[in-house]
């Protein structure tokens, strides 16, 4: 299957400072970009849509002036947790889709956000 | 919210077969059923996915009642890297689907 990576694997930061993650599909251009985000011991969540080259969807409940979403190009999006607080620390995930690709997303392995 | 039900938990033993079972009883007529796992601290994994047929790829089978309320995911010879949380998603696919996750069912594959 396709490969999508994240960047980083893990990070730490203090309250109030913002971290950029970034997802990336190494060997296709994916068309649509999901970001999810996981909670310890609960399921995966939705954040938002991303479509290359247009602005994001956010679920009800996301702040997208929070969770800044770029996807400049076919291979890249980055997840912008600005001002982040403790409440902010959970894993997140990204997934990359191509219409090409069936109906399949491929994931990425995830980024541990801990929020000081 | 999660169109489907599934069992919180379940075991199996190595080498056996693992019959994962999942109830989704108000899907669509143009809806497919997808099956993505998650091992502990990493992304999920597509499994694979179908629509009214019963599907079979190198890893699992997936059969789907005929009614299509219900369905079943198969993993023929469980080792115990299959150890994961599987979860059952209902969706219409094609572009901008979105997957939306439940608690799935936590599979413990015993030595």
């Amino acid at each position: 299957g396709a490969v999508v990576s994240q960047h980083p694997s893990r990070v730490i930061c203090k309250s109030g400072t913002s971290v950029k993650i970034e997802c990336r599909s190494l060997d296709f251009q994916a068309t649509t970009m999901f970001w999810y985000r996981q909670f310890p011991k609960k399921s995966l969540m939705l954040m938002a849509t991303s479509n290359e080259g247009s602005k994001a969807t956010y679920e009800q409940g996301v702040e997208k002036d929070k969770f800044l979403i770029n996807h400049a190009s076919l291979t890249l999006s980055t997840l912008t947790v600005t001002s982040a607080h403790p409440e902010d620390s959970s894993f997140y995930i990204c997934s990359a889709y191509h219409r090409t690709s069936g109906d399949e997303q491929f994931f990425g392995p995830g980024t541990r956000l801990t929020v000081l | 919210d999660a169109k489907t039900t599934q069992p919180p938990s379940m075991d199996c033993a190595e080498g056996r077969a693992a019959n994962l079972p999942c109830n989704h009883s108000t899907i669509s007529g143009n809806e497919y059923v997808y099956w993505y796992r998650q091992i502990h601290s990493q992304g999920p994994q597509y499994i694979i996915h179908g629509l009214k047929n019963n599907e079979t790829n190198e890893m699992a089978s997936l059969i789907i009642t005929e009614d299509r309320k219900s369905s079943t995911l198969i993993l023929p010879h469980a080792t115990l890297r299959d150890t994961a949380v599987y979860y059952c998603i209902v969706g219409s696919g094609g572009s901008n689907y979105k997957l939306t996750f439940g608690k799935g069912t936590l599979l413990t594959v015993n030595p």
